[in-house]
């Protein structure tokens, strides 16, 4: 039982490049979400899926899309790299809205 | 929509001195509350969470008390140790099933030994 799972661990791109985040979880959770970290701003949710075929804004989604491919797998994409999108990325999923969310290892991505 | 305030952001505390941390929230309506622990370089874990019909919760050194007429929660860790430094985040949920925790900013402790 992996948990959640997220690859890329690292990545740089420059600017203008374009990517996919994967996230995969084994545990049957109905919902799933994607997160960005910087530093002094805690986790702020970029997109959302409440369960499978549904897909939401979060607090940050502009420069990012999301495809919720099938129970398992969520993932995120950057159309168009940019600097202010430096950062590190979790996945995380729950059964539901209103309980505890397991994490992925994180995705550590740089843009330059 | 729900809004969490965390206090305070850094903390620092003699080994074996107690810890508390503070939140508040905005939407009178969640009822789950959730307690995250971030180590340096790792993914946040869930450490402690209470329910809006449970007025505190203890497991080992660690400890949550919900005060739903003043809306607030807190973190309290007893007899800390240099393994519990960490970032610490507190989450609100609305009664909802399919609308995400709010998240805290988090407060940073550390712990002298």
């Amino acid at each position: 039982n992996a948990g959640v799972t997220q690859t890329p661990k690292f990545q740089v791109l420059k600017t203008g490049q374009s990517m996919t985040l994967q996230c995969a979880q084994d545990m049957n959770h109905n919902s799933m979400y994607w997160y960005r970290q910087d530093p002094g701003m805690g986790l702020r949710l970029i997109y959302y899926s409440a369960s499978e075929g549904t897909t939401d804004k979060g607090e940050v989604p502009n420069g990012y899309n999301v495809s919720r491919l099938n129970k398992r797998e969520f993932s995120l994409r950057l159309e168009s790299a940019a600097p202010s999108q430096t950062s590190v990325y979790f996945c995380a999923s729950s059964e539901q809205g209103g309980t505890g969310r397991s994490f992925g290892s994180g995705t550590r991505l740089t843009v330059v | 929509g729900e809004n969490v305030e965390q206090h305070p952001s850094t903390l620092s505390v003699q080994e074996g001195d107690s810890a508390v941390i503070k939140c508040t929230y905005s939407d009178s309506a969640s009822n789950y509350f959730p307690w995250y622990k971030q180590e340096l370089g790792k993914r946040p874990q869930l450490i402690i969470d209470i329910r809006s019909n449970v007025g505190e919760k203890k497991d080992q050194r660690i400890a949550v008390t919900l005060n739903k007429t003043a809306k607030h929660f807190s973190l309290h860790i007893t007899e800390t140790q240099p393994e519990d430094s960490a970032v610490y985040f507190c989450a609100a949920s609305p009664p909802s099933g399919n609308t995400p925790l709010v998240f805290g900013k988090g407060t940073r402790l550390s712990v002298i030994a």
